[in-house]
């Protein structure tokens, strides 16, 4: 059974047109993590949250917001995407942070058009 | 912060041969290292992880082996299929200041060929 679920699988949205991606997990994990991921590349952290804190990146840009409203779910906003955030969007969870498995969803592969 | 250098980029054998990867780290402090596996299109799959309290991990095919003192770390796979094809990432974690979340290696693109 899946326990890191992202909707959708696949997302098409305009140049500058905002853009929401989701993300919600059964493992009751304390920490869920946002990470983008391009062709050929390692996943590349943009922000996390550890319960209701949220932890941004230094260099993860503006466009980039997060949101988690319960422990279950969370949500990646685009605010206004450009043709460079064309990307895998990877969600994760964890117990804990730090020497704790993470778990990944299968993805968001975004296309700007 | 912590850097993770992982080799090879692209590795190819042949089914039921052995396949060995990889990964150095810089930061002393970091005490987790997982594998992932991650499919054409998929999210990445924790195969196997060691902590810095012990030097191997083994789980069927697979093994990982930790040199604490030189800082590196290996995944070995034996007995090869056509299905262990796809990217594996190295990562640590676990070490002090920003080092709680995982470092990931720039990934090893490993074909079985039949």
């Amino acid at each position: 059974d899946a326990m890191v679920i992202q909707n959708p699988r696949y997302q098409v949205t305009q140049f500058g047109k905002p853009v929401t991606l989701s993300c919600s997990q059964t493992l009751n994990h304390n920490v869920m993590y946002w990470y983008q991921q391009k062709s050929s590349q390692a996943p590349k952290l943009l922000f996390h949250y550890y319960d209701k804190d949220f932890n941004n990146e230094a260099d993860t840009p503006d466009n980039f917001q997060s949101r988690r409203p319960n422990t279950s779910f969370c949500f990646l906003d685009i605010r206004s995407p450009g043709l460079g955030d064309a990307a895998m969007y990877l969600c994760a969870t964890s117990r804990d942070r730090g020497n704790t498995e993470a778990f990944f969803g299968q993805g968001t592969r975004l296309t700007v058009v | 912060g912590e850097n993770v250098e992982q080799h090879p980029s692209t590795l190819s054998v042949q089914e039921g041969d052995s396949a060995v990867i990889k990964c150095t780290y810089s930061d002393s402090a970091s005490n987790y290292f997982p594998w992932y596996k991650q499919e054409l299109g998929k999210g990445p799959q924790l195969i196997i992880d060691i902590r810095s309290n012990v030097g191997e991990k083994k789980d069927q095919r697979i093994a990982v082996t930790l040199n604490k003192t030189a800082k590196h770390f290996s995944l070995h796979i034996t007995e090869t299929q056509p299905e262990d094809s796809a990217v594996y990432f190295c990562a640590a974690s676990g070490g002090g200041g920003s080092n709680y979340k995982l470092t990931f290696g720039k990934g090893t693109l490993l074909t079985v060929n039949p």
